[in-house]
């Protein structure tokens, strides 16, 4: 099916482990992103790319990774996850003319 | 700093009781105004986008409004198929990407 999908949709690690969220789109949209949502805060931007191999920062990047070597795939990574991390993650993609973003399923993340 | 405040926090109304969501919004400039249905367990859906004041747009039973402090979503006569979360969300003008979310209004439809 066309449209944005992420996986796992969820996980469990443990603290000091490195985790790997994936998400893919098939509309080929320039722009991707990466939110976390929590009780009390709404959703709020980790990362975002503008294009393949190029990526920025957004509200609350510390302790995450991304990369972008393929305009369809936007993998996070925790490096060494902590228990704040815990959280559900969105990916998000928008094409390149209007600006509305189109929101993946979401991943759930437990950090134990 | 970009600020979403929406109000109230959780709505329950009867099947076919009308009423309004708020999203308040402090921007420097404003590009645009989103409004987003959120299931349980599911990614947010694209609702409307809002780009000036005085702007309307309609869905069904949904109809987004915008000024130049606040958007309304108003519901007329909504069926239990209604309940969700709406989030607002705003994009402010040379803010590149940036979406600012609200914290969203629970809404539930009873029969």
């Amino acid at each position: 099916d066309a449209g944005i999908t992420q996986s796992p949709r969820y996980k469990i690690t443990e603290t000091g482990r490195q985790v790997t969220l994936m998400c893919h789109q098939t509309w080929s949209h320039s722009y991707m992103f990466w939110y976390r949502q929590d009780l009390g805060h709404g959703l709020r931007l980790i990362y975002y790319s503008a294009a393949a191999d190029i990526t920025d920062k957004g509200e609350v990047p510390d302790g995450y990774v991304v990369s972008r070597s393929k305009t369809e795939n936007f993998p996070l990574t925790l490096e060494s996850a902590t228990r704040s991390q815990t959280s559900v993650y969105f990916c998000a993609s928008r094409g390149g003319g209007p600006d509305t973003q189109y929101f993946g399923p979401g991943t759930r993340l437990t950090v134990l | 700093e970009d600020q979403v405040t929406q109000s109230p926090e959780a709505l329950r109304l009867q099947e076919g009781e009308s009423s309004s969501l708020n999203c308040s919004y402090t921007v420097s400039g404003l590009r645009g105004l989103f409004w987003y249905r959120q299931d349980p367990g599911k990614g947010p859906e694209f609702l409307f986008t809002l780009y000036s004041a005085g702007e309307e747009k309609e869905k069904e039973r949904l109809k987004a409004t915008l000024t130049k402090k606040e958007s309304f979503l108003h519901i007329t006569a909504p069926k239990p198929e209604d309940s969700a979360t709406y989030l607002c969300a705003v994009q402010p003008t040379g803010g590149g990407n940036k979406l600012t979310f609200g914290t969203g209004t629970q809404l539930k439809v009873e029969l």
